[in-house]
């Protein structure tokens, strides 16, 4: 079973604070997507990466892509109470199957 | 342009009892999917279809099946509920296969099997 490890589960800090949450597995993914989900809400895409080693940047949010492509990181940047929700990432492997992580729940305090 | 919805929001069932979700899409994608979120396990994919008239398995089928005699419609059913099955469940669509593509996610329907 392939999984998705994403930690740390849960994280509250104060407005102003950085932070990284971190998505792992042992298993290679040829892309790997971050969704930002919101309290009686679906999921809604923040970002793709594809190429091993890749960053792309979304105003205060950085995202990373692993060079092996097993592992990526969301970087915040200066935290705003807007950023709470659950993060998810979720990577497609061989077979073209999405795997999800668990999430991390993220709360900004003003 | 309503993008996926979901319907009904929320509802509760008695176990043994039949219900169907119903999953709608106005952006003309081809894939729907239907998940199931549970706390601390992230999303699981129950079915999914590439097209108008094709379905199939995905991580968790068991207890549930779908159709999609429509392009923008999937429909989930529960033919005998189970307690088990009380989860929020997630419709979306893709243009393209999920992990290459945005996925456009519905807002959910809370399930509650007594």
């Amino acid at each position: 079973t392939q999984l998705l490890e994403q930690s740390p589960q849960f994280l509250s800090i104060q407005e102003g604070e950085n932070l990284t949450v971190y998505c792992n597995s042992s298993s290679v993914f040829s892309s790997l997507q971050w969704y930002r989900q919101e309290p009686g809400e679906g999921p809604v895409l923040l970002v793709t990466v594809v190429t091993g080693g890749e960053v792309k940047k979304l105003k205060r949010l950085t995202f990373q892509f692993g060079d092996a492509r097993k592992d990526s990181s969301l970087h915040i940047t200066a935290a705003q109470p807007g950023d709470t929700g659950l993060y998810l990432c979720a990577g497609m492997d061989s077979n073209y199957q999405l795997i999800w992580g668990a999430g991390t729940k993220l709360i900004i305090k003003p | 342009n309503a993008g996926v919805t979901q319907t009904p929001k929320f509802r509760v069932l008695k176990t043994g009892q039949s219900m169907t979700l119903l999953c709608a899409q106005d952006m003309n994608h081809e894939y729907m999917y239907w998940y199931r979120q549970d706390p601390g396990m992230g999303l699981r994919l129950i079915h999914y279809s590439v097209g108008e008239g094709t379905t199939a398995k995905g991580e968790v089928p068991d207890g549930y099946n779908v159709s999609r005699l429509k392009k923008q419609n999937f429909l989930l059913g529960l033919e005998s509920a189970a307690p088990s099955q009380t989860s929020v469940y997630f419709c979306a669509s893709s243009y393209r296969l999920a992990g290459g593509d945005t996925q456009y996610f519905g807002p959910g329907t809370r399930l509650t099997v007594l």
